[in-house]
């Protein structure tokens, strides 16, 4: 069965710093997605980025990239010039043959000002 | 472009009723998701529609149920309520069956 791990329940960061989130994943699929979404306190969930794995570039999107590392199964989210905006649960996912996602336990993120 | 809508926005049961939960995809969605995200947990997949027909389901007891219509707007109904089925109810869309999945802003449920 497929899981992805999200190992740190919260991370906490200054304002305008960079921030690593980690992620994790065991898939027996050759051809998969990964995503980051984030859901602010508003609940509402948004796709941050996402990341084809039969691609070796790693996926960007503006302040968001990713670092995949397909052989370890690691797919790392950071997060540049970080803004209090970015204050949320951060949720690590990755697609099965039936492109149900499967999802990490989440990552709380806290912006210092 | 208009997003994902749910309705209710919150719902107020008591055990042993039902619930139904609606959904609207983006418009040219055709598949539809449903995940079910109890308190402080992460997101647990429970249905999955395309074209009106029900493609996979979760883990998930029969009392879980729903159904696409022919405008691809959905339905959850969840029957002889219990006090665990207590949580935030997620919609998803997408264009296809591999295309990223866009979330509506939930449907809270609390079951005295």
């Amino acid at each position: 069965a497929q899981t992805v791990t999200q190992s740190q329940p919260e991370m906490s960061v200054q304002e305008a710093e960079t921030v690593t989130l980690s992620c994790t994943y065991d898939t027996s699929e050759s051809d998969y997605y990964l995503f980051w979404y984030k859901q602010p306190p508003s609940r509402q969930m948004i796709l941050v980025i996402r990341q084809e794995a039969y691609k070796q570039q790693n996926a960007t999107e503006n302040r968001f990239s990713v670092n995949f590392q397909k052989a370890a199964k690691s797919f790392s989210l950071k997060i540049s010039d970080s803004q209090l905006g970015d204050a949320a649960m951060y949720f690590c996912a990755t697609s099965d043959s039936n492109y149900q996602l499967i999802w990490g336990a989440g990552t709380k993120l806290i912006i210092k000002p | 472009e208009a997003g994902v809508t749910q309705s209710p926005t919150h719902l107020i049961k008591t055990r042993g009723q039902q619930a139904t939960l609606r959904c609207s995809p983006i418009s040219g969605h055709t598949s539809v998701y449903w995940y079910q995200q109890a308190l402080g947990l992460g997101l647990q997949f429970l249905l999955w529609y395309d074209e009106g027909e029900e493609r996979n389901r979760g883990n998930f007891p029969p009392r879980f149920s729903g159904r696409q219509f022919p405008n691809y707007s959905s339905e959850l109904n969840v029957n002889a309520l219990e006090l665990e089925d207590s949580a935030l109810y997620l919609c998803a869309s997408s264009l296809g069956w591999q295309e990223t999945q866009y979330f509506g802003p939930g449907t809270r449920l609390l079951v005295l």
